[in-house]
């Protein structure tokens, strides 16, 4: 029943180092992919997105891949800062459903000094 | 965050008794949506309005769940009564008409004893 499934619960890098977040998900017909990180008692903070007309969006430190044929988006954080450890949670979307979001489980990642 | 209000933020209540979380946009916005997240199942999407109107519901779990929009500046997710299973998070998130982009309020962590 789950359509977006983010497989790792967890995850610890080293400040510097990339950060790779996956991501999968089952409906080929999503067609709006976007990033939320969640600090403990906030709500999510949108990150980035992407459509899916695209297979690469930057913004800064965060790029987010999309492979449409695996069904797979991944994040990558460039170089990690310890402010990023948070849960990062990954979302699709209909854009013909409103943009009503469907989440994966979130990855916690932690950005050690 | 900053976009949207939630009350209460913390909410401790006894099984049976009925309990009501608000959610105030504080700029306008034509959608806003209601999410529970759970252990279990993580973020999950109960129902979504645009302009003031319920537009899908199939995620409100079962008829002691109501949700209204009285105005685009306010909006009421109602358990009534409420079960120990019910114990969450419950977010509220806007975004513009049918846009991707959804900023979520602070939430309120519901305990039903």
């Amino acid at each position: 029943d789950q359509q977006v499934k983010q497989n790792s619960p967890s995850l610890s890098v080293q400040e510097g180092r990339i950060s790779i977040l996956n991501c999968d998900y089952t409906n080929s017909m999503f067609d709006y992919f976007l990033w939320y990180k969640k600090y403990p008692a906030e709500g999510p903070t949108f990150l980035i997105s992407i459509s899916s007309i695209k297979d690469k969006n930057e913004d800064g430190r965060f790029t987010v891949f999309l492979n449409k044929s695996a069904k797979h988006l991944s994040l990558h954080i460039v170089p990690s800062q310890p402010g990023d450890s948070a849960v990062y949670f990954c979302a699709a979307s209909l854009s013909n459903s409103g943009y009503a979001l469907n989440f994966g489980k979130g990855t916690s990642l932690l950005v050690t000094p | 965050d900053a976009g949207v209000i939630q009350s209460p933020r913390h909410e401790v209540t006894e099984m049976g008794q009925e309990v009501t979380l608000r959610c105030k946009p504080i700029s306008g916005h034509n959608s806003l949506f209601w999410y529970r997240q759970t252990m279990m199942r993580g973020l999950e999407l109960l129902i979504y309005f645009n302009n003031n109107v319920p537009i899908d519901d199939s995620g409100m779990p079962e008829d002691r769940f109501s949700a209204k929009m009285p105005n685009a500046s306010f909006s009421t997710l109602k358990i009534q009564p409420s079960e120990p299973r019910d114990s969450a998070v419950y977010f509220c998130a806007v975004s513009g008409t049918y846009t991707d982009t959804q900023y979520f309020g602070p939430g309120t962590r519901l305990t039903v004893l």
